[in-house]
């Protein structure tokens, strides 16, 4: 069982670049969610999902898409990278909505120059 | 308001103290769930311990021990005999209601020197 894992680790881009980063997990879990990190300020959610083929907007969404198209992937997209996008970003996942705790990957170090 | 709050930025401790992480949360919403998570410097985030609203037993797993309030909307964590290995940054969060949507309070950064 690898968890909840992330692609790719690191990345650096420049302004205006796009890029997706990969979560996949093979829980069999209904529930995945995309935080950034930042010093002092814990972890924010960007988007969530409750299933296949659904995505919903958390506290941040603003300059990040998503797409869930197979259970066990979960995308996360910057269309235009800016430098306040330069974060650490965490992807999660869980079997249910409320209750239960969160799995997480192991994060993306992302730079935006 | 929804928020979780830990006062205490950066704890640093000798090994063998004991040490009490800080955690206050707000909530309108009657029915709730509380977690702490680990996070070492590894950077991946551990689950520790969930507690839900209708529940204030308090709760020991070995050094770790959790102190539910909600009279005065905390829930604390307390480590024993600290060791190395606890060094951390520690995060308390919320679940309100049914959102599913985890709040995280700001952190708490453990360092437990030798």
């Amino acid at each position: 069982n690898a968890g909840v894992t992330q692609t790719p680790k690191f990345r650096v881009l420049k302004t205006g670049q796009s890029m997706t980063l990969l979560c996949a997990q093979d829980m069999n879990h209904e529930y995945m969610y995309w935080y950034r990190q930042d010093p002092g300020m814990g972890l924010r959610l960007i988007h969530y999902s409750v299933g296949e083929g659904t995505t919903a907007k958390g506290e941040v969404p603003d300059g990040y898409n998503v797409s869930r198209l197979k259970k066990q992937n979960f995308l996360l997209g910057l269309e235009s990278a800016a430098p306040s996008q330069t974060s650490v970003y965490f992807c999660a996942s869980s079997w249910g909505y409320s209750y239960n705790e969160q799995f997480f990957g192991p994060g993306t170090r992302l730079t935006v120059l | 308001a929804q928020k979780v709050t830990q006062a205490q930025t950066e704890i640093s401790v000798v090994e063998k103290e004991d040490v009490t992480l800080d955690c206050v949360y707000e909530t309108r919403d009657t029915t709730y769930y509380l977690f702490w998570y680990k996070q070492p410097p590894s950077g991946e985030l551990v689950f520790l311990i969930r507690r839900n609203s209708f529940d204030e037993q308090n709760e020991i797993s070995g050094r770790y021990s959790w102190n539910f309030q909600k009279s005065t909307s905390s829930f604390n964590f307390t480590i024993t005999a600290s060791q190395v290995v606890d060094s951390a940054v520690y995060f308390c969060a919320l679940v309100p209601g049914n959102t599913g949507k985890l709040i995280f309070g700001q952190g708490t950064t453990l360092q437990v020197k030798p």
